[in-house]
């Protein structure tokens, strides 16, 4: 079966600390992996994806197939990085994309 | 342009209404999506055309009924509505399908009464 699993609902950090969500997905395959963000009353983005391999306000994620996850970090974390987060996979006929649960980041002065 | 625009922003509807749902975009992108949004869950998709045809239905109740009438354009058309139907619908937009970005509208809230 195919699923996204953010085992964080909510994570809290300082502003400056260093941030991870975690994001782990089920999949056989190659799979293609997507961040995407919601900001409070803004629509959903998308951040980064695997593929690309860029760096998108200052987070990264690696595809780490052996441990089937797709973490999203960034060393230093703003106050403006407050928002729901979702890791995404696109499922094996590429129109459908599979939602975590979402982690919210909130990033305390 | 680059952006998929909803309206409206907000609807408030009766159970015995009828209402619909209006989604644009105006990037050349030939698949469309709605999805429905409860708060602090994750985007659950309805629909998806491809090419103004469906592709996918995720066993939507036909209460909910989309419409493609082109390229640009895509309807939810609403009836009968019931009260845990109150939630954010979003559209969405990609190049084709498989895809590796969608784009998202901001939404319409609604609101069954």
């Amino acid at each position: 079966a195919q699923r996204v699993t953010q085992p964080e609902k909510l994570l809290s950090v300082f502003k400056g600390a260093p941030v991870e969500l975690k994001c782990n997905y089920s999949y056989s395959g190659s799979p293609e992996l997507f961040w995407y963000v919601q900001y409070s009353r803004q629509r959903l983005q998308l951040l980064l994806r695997h593929i690309s391999r860029e760096s998108i306000k200052g987070f990264t994620a690696d595809l780490n197939k052996g441990e089937t996850s797709f973490h999203l970090k960034k060393p230093f974390a703003q106050e403006e990085d407050s928002a729901m987060y979702y890791c995404a996979l696109m499922d094996n006929q590429g129109g459908k994309l599979i939602f975590g649960q979402g982690t919210e980041l909130s990033v305390k002065p | 342009d680059t952006e998929v625009t909803q309206t409206p922003k907000h609807l408030v509807m009766g159970m015995t209404n009828k209402k619909s749902l209006k989604c644009e975009q105006h990037m050349g992108h030939r698949a469309m999506y709605w999805y429905k949004q409860k708060a602090k869950k994750p985007p659950e998709l309805m629909f998806v055309y491809s090419y103004e045809k469906l592709s996918i239905n995720e066993s939507v109740p036909s209460r909910f009924s989309p419409e493609c009438p082109n390229s640009s354009l895509l309807n939810l058309h609403l009836h009968a509505l019931q009260p845990e139907d109150s939630a954010l619908y979003l559209c969405a937009s990609s190049q084709t399908i498989p895809t590796y970005e969608q784009y998202f509208g901001p939404g319409t809230r609604l609101t069954v009464t």
